[in-house]
This record gives structure tokens, C-alpha cells and sequence, in this order.
């Protein structure tokens, strides 16, 4: 059974700064692994999709790079603002019809 | 704009009174699902279909039932609502197709409270 644990569970830091949130997962068999932002009570916004054949993916700040062999993902984000201060969520999918299976997020607050 | 419609938003009803989440996608994504989120248990499958007539179980189908007769809708029906099926639920939808990816895209989430 797939599991993705995301470490820590909440992350503070000051504005300006470059930072890594992790993402491991049990089963390196996957389809994709994608990125999502959650702004409290709201709903799931796609930041970046990885392809299992693919390494990384980049888009405006964010950087995200998929490490298969060793079960990992790393979400870059350069410059932090406030803006960024959210819940970020890693999911992998098995196959082309398969669930995503979730981590429990990392709660980052950027401080002004 | 590709996009997937929940409605309502906000919900609060009482016990035993059922009540129907509607789901609609314009991506013409084959893949759509059901999941709820509550604190400390993250996010967890209830149903899933990949196409029109057919759905399966996700990991907690206990209480909810779904359905699936045109491609772009997937309702989500309580036939009997309790007080813990109180949540955040989201549906989500996804091509299964390699060429289109296979991303999914959530819905904005339907808050349900039942008393």
C-alpha cells in the first residue's frame, strides 16, 4: 500500500527566503506525482505535475523534481513571499485510472 | 475555462435528511472522484468512476452512494446523513489518457455540517 509522508508538518519562515518542502512515498512504482497549494478552507490548486518518466518541472518560482529509485520529491520555492503561506500537498498516482494517495501536507507560513 | 463545479458550497442539514452534492467537469476527463478531507486523516477516496456507468469503492464508500449516466457529471448522494460524515469534501477529475497527462483538477469543495 502507498504511502506519502510529507515532513515536517509546518514550516515558518522569513520572507525572502529560498526553501525545500519534502515529499517521500513507499512504492517508487508510480504515474505522476503533482503538487498542490491549499489556502485555508479552500479548495486544491495544481501547482506542478511530474510525469514518472520526467525529473522536473518548473514554473514561475516553484521547482519541483522527482527522484523515483529513492521514493522522493522536492518542491522548490525561490524567494518566498507572504503570498506563499498556505498548505502544500504531495500526491502520487499508481496508474492512468488509479486515486491519488495523499500526504497530510506542510503548513508554510512566509512572515512579512 | 476547464474547470469542475461542485455545488453547494456551504451546506448544513439534519440527520437522516438526504441530500444530493452535484459534480460537473467541461475537460471531457474519462476519470472522476470523490474525496473528503478531515483534520489529522488528510484527504481519503470515497468513490471513483472511470467512465460513464461505471463506478467502484474508494476507501471509505460506507454511507455515501454515487452515480454516473452522462461523462461530465458525478454526483455524490447521502441517502441518510449522520453527524460524522460531517466534512470538507471535493470532487476531482482526470484524463486517463497519456497524451493528456493525467493531472487531476479539484473543485473549489463543498463544506457539509450535519446536526
Amino acid at each position: 500500500k502507498q504511502e506519502v509522508t510529507q515532513i515536517p508538518a509546518a514550516l515558518s519562515v522569513p520572507e525572502g527566503e529560498n526553501l525545500v518542502l519534502n515529499c517521500s512515498f513507499t512504492d517508487s512504482a508510480i504515474y505522476n506525482l503533482q503538487w498542490f497549494r491549499q489556502d485555508p478552507g479552500k479548495g486544491l490548486t495544481s501547482l506542478l505535475l511530474i510525469q514518472s518518466s520526467q525529473r522536473e518541472q518548473t514554473s514561475g518560482r516553484l521547482n519541483a523534481s522527482l527522484d523515483k529509485s529513492s521514493g522522493r520529491s522536492t518542491l522548490y520555492i525561490a524567494a518566498s513571499q507572504p503570498g506563499d503561506s498556505a498548505t502544500y500537498l504531495c500526491a502520487v498516482k499508481a496508474g492512468a485510472n488509479s486515486k491519488l494517495t495523499f500526504g497530510k501536507g506542510i503548513t508554510l507560513s512566509v512572515r512579512p | 475555462e476547464a474547470q469542475v463545479t461542485q455545488n453547494p458550497r456551504y451546506l448544513i442539514t439534519v440527520t437522516g435528511k438526504k441530500l444530493t452534492v452535484t459534480c460537473s467537469q467541461n475537460m471531457n476527463h474519462e476519470y472522476m472522484s470523490w474525496y473528503r478531507q478531515d483534520p489529522g486523516l488528510g484527504l481519503r477516496q470515497i468513490y471513483y468512476s472511470m467512465n460513464v456507468e461505471v463506478t467502484d469503492k474508494g476507501d471509505v464508500p460506507e454511507g455515501y452512494k454515487v452515480s454516473r449516466k452522462e461523462k461530465r457529471n458525478f454526483p455524490l448522494i447521502l441517502e441518510s446523513p449522520s453527524p460524522n460524515q460531517t466534512s470538507l469534501y471535493f470532487c476531482a477529475s482526470s484524463s486517463n489518457l497519456r497524451n493528456r497527462g493525467g493531472g487531476y483538477t479539484f473543485g473549489s469543495g463543498t463544506r457539509l455540517t450535519v446536526v
